[in-house]
């Protein structure tokens, strides 16, 4: 069974630009959530999708948004990109019925702003 | 504001020693509790989880405790081996599949 890709694995951006990041999850998977991963702040939550629908946002401003297809494969998107933006940004998917579900990752997306 | 608190950022254990890494927690609402396990260049993997009505949970050599009453659980590596340097990030999780993190600890075991 193939695990959560992400898409692309590095980013080079320059403040003020956007970026949209990609994230294919495990097949059967409802449930897609992403986290920023930065250095002393461990996993901060971004938000959770789960059958096309979010269902829970974490508190980051609002150039961070989502979405996900019928699919389940999601996006997320930065605009007016930030030097504080930069980080590993991990997505995750799992079967999102029950907090038991464990989260599978990805192996993130290292974005860098300039 | 951190709902998940850990403790110690980092961790430098002998080959055969404990490893110990503790996390505290405030929400009583809370309802299962994960710890990740990541190694450098890769996603969190689920190590082992319990939930609060258990005191305990043991899984090979890695074991969870848990405190309701303080409102702590810790993450316990017996005979801890070089292959287990990682970092480790204990996890709250709420109804409704919101998750808390908390800060992570680096573990570094010594052959």
């Amino acid at each position: 069974k193939a695990g959560v890709t992400q898409t692309p694995r590095y980013l080079i951006k320059t403040r003020g630009q956007q970026v949209t990041l990609s994230c294919s999850p495990i097949s059967g998977h409802r449930s897609v959530s992403w986290y920023q991963q930065t250095p002393g702040q461990g996993l901060q939550f971004l938000f959770e999708y789960f059958s096309e629908t979010q269902r829970n946002k974490g508190n980051f401003p609002g150039r961070f948004s989502g979405r996900q297809f019928s699919n389940s494969r999601s996006e997320m998107n930065v605009s007016t990109l930030e030097l504080g933006d930069s980080a590993l940004y991990l997505c995750a998917s799992s079967l999102g019925d029950t907090t038991s579900s464990p989260l599978h990752f990805g192996n993130g997306t290292r974005l860098t702003v300039t | 504001q951190q709902q998940v608190k850990q403790s110690p950022q980092s961790l430098i254990v002998q080959k055969g020693g404990i490893s110990i890494i503790n996390c505290a927690y405030e929400n009583t609402a809370f309802d299962y509790f994960p710890w990740y396990q990541q190694f450098p260049g890769k996603g969190p993997a689920l190590l082992i989880a319990i939930r609060p009505d258990v005191s305990e949970k043991k899984e090979g050599r890695f074991t969870i405790s848990f405190n309701k009453s303080a409102k702590q659980f810790s993450l316990h590596i017996m005979d801890s081996q070089p292959g287990d340097s990682a970092t480790y990030f204990c996890a709250a999780i709420l109804t409704g599949n919101q998750f808390y993190f908390g800060t992570g600890t680096s573990l570094t075991v010594i052959p």
